[in-house]
């Protein structure tokens, strides 16, 4: 089984400054097959980011994804207050499909 | 407008079965796969499996192998979820989500979730 392993735990950031969200992989994703999801407080997770890099329809263009292998980024290059939620990384490419344990990223 | 709508919530006893729906609307059903996910409060997601689009293949977590029932029924554009020998540490949000690409072979990124299913095992 692929472990994510997810950092930092939280993060708490102002609105406007950039978010840096790392998934680091216990062994190499296949093909880029990583995704990573936000999920609001009471809600189901959104999918932001598949194929490691490409957005999912409505996402808006300040959150972007990169890496390969076995290191992973979510970049949200302006924090929005809506952007308060817990993001999850997920490897697709090996069973069985697995998580991260979540970022928290909370607004000053 | 795509949904994915699923049943109630539901309580049952340590040994019991328990069976999950998950309704479309607005797509094509048997043109994309499903996945079930689950997550125990304040924790973070757990990947319980896939059944493929057209045909029903299935990919289980081996963890779950031997207590998970996946399928789908074309008729009512409805996927199921069935998990057999409940334990309390089976009490999570349970939830369906849609592949992100159509007729995928394996399981894809998940573009669509339904609400949740709160399911609580306890004697």
């Amino acid at each position: 089984e692929i472990v994510l392993t997810q950092s930092p735990g939280t993060l708490s950031l102002s609105p406007g400054e950039r978010a840096t969200l790392s998934c680091r992989a216990s062994q190499s994703v296949s093909s880029g097959y990583f995704a990573w999801y936000q999920q609001r407080p009471g809600q189901a997770p959104r999918l932001l980011i598949y194929g490691g890099s490409i957005r999912a329809t409505g996402i808006p263009d300040r959150f972007s994804g990169s890496g390969s292998g076995t290191d992973f980024t979510l970049t949200i290059s302006r924090l929005e207050p809506e952007d308060l939620a817990v993001y999850y990384c997920q490897q697709y490419g090996t069973s069985p499909r697995t998580f991260g344990q979540g970022t928290k990223v909370e607004i000053k | 407008q795509v949904y994915l709508v699923q049943s109630g919530g539901e309580v049952k006893r340590p040994g019991a079965s328990v069976k999950v729906s998950c309704e479309s609307s607005g797509y094509s059903f048997s043109t994309y796969g499903i996945t079930w996910v689950r997550q125990a409060s304040g924790q973070g997601l757990e990947w319980l499996g896939w059944i493929g689009p057209y045909n029903g293949n299935t990919i289980y977590a081996q963890k779950f192998e031997d207590r998970v029932t996946m399928t789908i029924d074309t008729s009512t554009n409805t996927a199921f979820m069935e998990l057999t020998s409940l334990r309390p540490d089976d009490t999570a949000v349970y939830y369906c989500a849609r592949d992100c690409v159509e007729m995928a072979t394996v399981p894809v990124a998940l573009d669509m979730w339904g609400q949740g299913t709160m399911v609580t095992v306890s004697s």
